[in-house]
């Protein structure tokens, strides 16, 4: 069975500061990672990533992926409040085409 | 707006009950999915339907039932509802059969 593992589950933060968010995933025949942001309803999506050591860039945020190691990280820099959210990071394996999502990790940026 | 339609946005029924959810999918997605979003828990998958038929199955309960009509809009079907199933149900779709998915803004349901 496809597995997500994020971490932290939460985290709190000041304006400004840089967070890194990780997230460890087991999936047969891996096919993509994909991060999403939820606020208060719809998660929207952010990246997804396929191939390893290949860096996206949206604005201050960026992502990256390990196939190797099994793991992505998301990096915010210069937090601002409106990045206050749960951050869902997901995989699709090829065996299927549904995604697998972790739980989210909690990021609070307070002003 | 993702261009996935969810109705309705909230719901309060009693135990025992049958509601039906409706998702009308992004113009020319084939794809249709249905996750359930616990307070305590991730989105679960509970199934995935591709142009008309069903693709994938997750861990959804005998008391759910979903189909996908020509049309490509799909409904979640939950009958003999139990405090437990009280939950956010997203609908999500995408192009094919695999890639990005674009979330509805969800169906609230409480059970009373």
């Amino acid at each position: 069975e496809d597995k997500v593992v994020q971490s932290p589950l939460s985290l709190v933060v000041h304006e400004g500061d840089t967070v890194t968010l990780n997230c460890s995933y087991e999936v047969t025949n891996f096919r993509s990672l994909l991060w999403y942001k939820q606020e208060k309803k719809a998660p929207t999506f952010l990246f997804m990533l396929t191939s390893s050591g290949i860096e996206k860039k949206s604005g201050r945020l960026s992502s990256i992926l390990d196939k190797k190691e099994l793991f992505s990280i998301l990096n915010i820099t210069a937090t601002q409040t409106g990045d206050s959210a749960v951050y869902l990071c997901a995989v699709a394996g090829t065996s299927g085409s549904r995604l697998t999502f972790g739980e989210g990790t909690q990021l609070t940026v307070n002003p | 707006d993702s261009g996935v339609t969810q109705t309705p946005k909230h719901l309060i029924t009693a135990t025992g009950q049958r509601v039906t959810l409706r998702c009308s999918p992004r113009s020319g997605d084939l794809s249709v999915y249905w996750y359930q979003q616990s307070l305590d828990q991730g989105l679960q998958f509970l199934i995935q339907y591709y142009n008309g038929e069903e693709r994938a199955k997750g861990n959804i309960l005998e008391r759910f039932s979903a189909q996908q009509f020509p049309d490509l809009h799909s409904e979640l079907n939950l009958s003999s509802l139990e405090l437990g199933d009280s939950a956010l149900y997203f609908c999500a779709s995408s192009v094919a059969l695999a890639g990005e998915l674009f979330f509805g803004e969800g169906s609230r349901l409480t059970v009373l």
